[in-house]
Formats: C-alpha cells, sequence, structure tokens
C-alpha cells in the first residue's frame, strides 16, 4: 500500500493564480480530509468528506473547494490564490466505521507559497 | 473556542532520560485527545489515543500518555528517550460532537541529544 499520496510536493504560485492540489489513498478509506499547517501553529481544518460526493466545510474553507467523486481521490482547488494561502497542506483519511476511535493517516504534504 | 495548548514550543532530553510532552486543551464536552508525530518531510504519524477505560495509554515506540479528565491534559511521555525518538509532537483533540474535526496544539520540537 503507498498509503495517502499528495502531488506535487512543492509549487509556487503568483498572486490570483490557480491550481489544484492532488491527494489520493488506496486503503478504501470512507474518510478524507483536507488541512493546512501554518509556521508555529497547528494543523487547521479546510475540508472534510465522509464518502463520494459528501462533503463538508471544515474551520477554515474560504478560498477552497473541494470534490470527491470517486472513494480514493479528494483534490483541493485553489481559485485565486493568495499570499495568506502560503502553507504546508496535508491530507489524511480514515476508515470512518470506528466512530470516535478512527485513526487519520496522514499525506507526506504539499509546501504552497503565493507570491 | 476550542483550543490544544502545547506549552513548549521545544524540549531538551538526553538520551536515556525519560521524556515528556505537555498537552491540555479546551474542548467540549468529553473530548478524544490523540498524540502524533512528524519526522522531517513527512506527514504526520498516529501515536496513540484516549477512548475509555485506563487513563495510561501506550502506544507505538514505547511511548505513552497519561490522561486527566479534571486538568484536561493528556501528556506524552516515555521512560528512557532514544536520539531516533527527535520529532515535531502533535496533540490533536477529537471534537465529541463532530468526530470528523480534530483541534491541533501548535507542535512540540523533542530534541533527544546522545
Amino acid at each position: 500500500n503507498a498509503g495517502v499520496t499528495q502531488t506535487p510536493k512543492f509549487r509556487i504560485l503568483k498572486i490570483g493564480q490557480s491550481m489544484t492540489l492532488q491527494c489520493a489513498q488506496d486503503m478504501n478509506h470512507n474518510y478524507m480530509y483536507w488541512y493546512r499547517q501554518d509556521p508555529g501553529m497547528g494543523l487547521k481544518l479546510i475540508y472534510y468528506s465522509v464518502g463520494a460526493g459528501i462533503t463538508d466545510k471544515g474551520e477554515v474553507p474560504n478560498g477552497y473547494n473541494v470534490s470527491r467523486s470517486t472513494t480514493e481521490d479528494f483534490p483541493l482547488r485553489l481559485e485565486l490564490a493568495a499570499p495568506s494561502q502560503t502553507s504546508v497542506y496535508f491530507c489524511a483519511s480514515s476508515p470512518g466505521l470506528a466512530g470516535v476511535a478512527d485513526t487519520q493517516y496522514f499525506g507526506p504534504g504539499t509546501r504552497l507559497t503565493v507570491l | 473556542a476550542q483550543s490544544v495548548a502545547q506549552p513548549e514550543d521545544q524540549v531538551n532530553v538526553a538520551e536515556g532520560n525519560p521524556l515528556t510532552v505537555k498537552c491540555t486543551y479546551s474542548v467540549s464536552g468529553n473530548p478524544y485527545p490523540f498524540w502524533y508525530v512528524q519526522y522531517p518531510n513527512r506527514g504526520l504519524q498516529f501515536l496513540l489515543k484516549y477512548i475509555t477505560g485506563d487513563n495510561l495509554v501506550k502506544g507505538s515506540y514505547g511511548f505513552e500518555a497519561e490522561f486527566n479528565k479534571s486538568q484536561t491534559s493528556f501528556h506524552l511521555k516515555k521512560p528512557s528517550a532514544l536520539v531516533s525518538d527527535s520529532a515535531l509532537y502533535f496533540c490533536a483533540v477529537r471534537d465529541p460532537r463532530n468526530f470528523n474535526k480534530f483541534y491541533f496544539g501548535s507542535g512540540t520540537k523533542l530534541n533527544v541529544k546522545p
């Protein structure tokens, strides 16, 4: 199993550009998540999905969009990049079957800089 | 507001000595705390969690954590530190009202010196 994979690893964007951060998991997990990690801060939830076709907002959804057309993939879209979106982005997945005991598995992250 | 605090940005210990990384939280209801570890250029890896039962939870790589409901704390411990334990440690608390939401602390960098 590759686990949770993310592409690209690094990206520099200009203000106003758009891009999609890719996330895929091969563990047949129901739940998937997107977080951002700012320097010196903990992770903050952007969006999550409990299954294909179902997504919901987290703490900091503004400026982002997601879709989940398959169990495996959960791309994150930035439409008009702003410097405030400079961050490290982590995708995670979990089985979604164990309730409070459900454990998340994280990808290696994408480091995004917006100039 | 819900919050998780890791009061130490950095903890330095000598190899073979015991280590403690602190975590306290302010989350409504009966939250469920977790610990994750992050090695350089890697994603977070699960270490341990408290769900119910014994307040002393044992996890991966010899780590354990003590759940204290009255003090709303979940400190991470290890009796004898290894140089390979050097990494960034995150405390996270699952929201009991929405199991999909976690609140993360800002992380503590553990440095274990030979």
